[in-house]
């Protein structure tokens, strides 16, 4: 069975980095894709970007200059930053698997969420 | 980006109703929409795939239809468990995008 967990900071200041953390169980990260998705509260999910366990990145153009996933296989891990956070960077993050087929990609399954807040 | 619409945003129905929920993409994305259940406080849940692919384990109440631009997601026979929001999901394009859910809470 295929499990994710989110760690990281509930609370991070504005300006500063968000860093987030996604350990993977019963399947190893040296196969598939894996994303974040974001989602403010009341609101929609948002997707951040995935990674290849070989280093290579999609990020969503609109976060691209603030965002750096990066991927340990030895570990079976995941990592987020985003830097210079504002208070519209407030939300529940998610990892989740990402599958391809045949040219369509979804997420399945995901971690239970982590709420990150900014705020001084 | 690609903008996925999800009106209504809410919408009332009872046990045992048939619902259906649409979501609109702003360009045509042939079949490569996702759909998702969320439970309040619950990650999302992947119910349907490629606009009409049940998940395992999914139960059959549950079905996709759609291509291009307009997609429905229906509910035969609505149980207690399914009040929740649901989510659609274009992979298309880079982006990927999300739309802003339909609520189906009890009438």
């Amino acid at each position: 069975q295929v499990q994710l967990q989110e760690s990281g900071p509930g609370l991070v200041k504005p300006s500063e980095t968000l860093s987030l953390t996604c350990t993977v169980s019963g399947v190893s990260t040296s196969s598939y894709y894996w994303s974040w998705v974001r989602q403010p509260p009341g609101k929609g999910p948002e997707w951040i970007g995935c990674i290849f366990y070989t280093g290579s990145t999609n990020y969503n153009p609109s976060l691209q200059s603030r965002v750096t996933i990066s991927i340990d296989t030895s570990k079976n891990q995941l990592s987020l930053k985003l830097s210079s956070v504002t208070a519209a960077d407030t939300a529940t993050y998610y990892c989740a698997r990402t599958i391809p087929a045949h040219g369509n990609n979804w997420f399945d399954p995901w971690g239970q969420g982590t709420l990150v807040t900014v705020s001084s | 980006d690609i903008q996925m619409t999800q009106s209504p945003s809410s919408l009332s129905a009872s046990v045992g109703d048939t619902v259906t929920i649409p979501c609109r993409a702003s360009q045509s994305i042939s079949t490569y929409i996702n759909w998702y259940q969320q439970i309040p406080g619950k990650a999302p849940k992947l119910l349907i795939s490629a606009a009409s692919s049940l998940q395992s384990g999914v139960p059959s109440r549950f079905s996709g239809s759609g291509s291009g631009t307009d997609f429905t997601l229906t509910i035969s026979s609505l149980q207690p468990e399914d009040f929740a929001t649901y989510y659609c999901q274009q992979s298309y394009s880079i982006p990927l995008t999300f739309g802003g859910g339909t609520k189906v809470d009890i009438k």
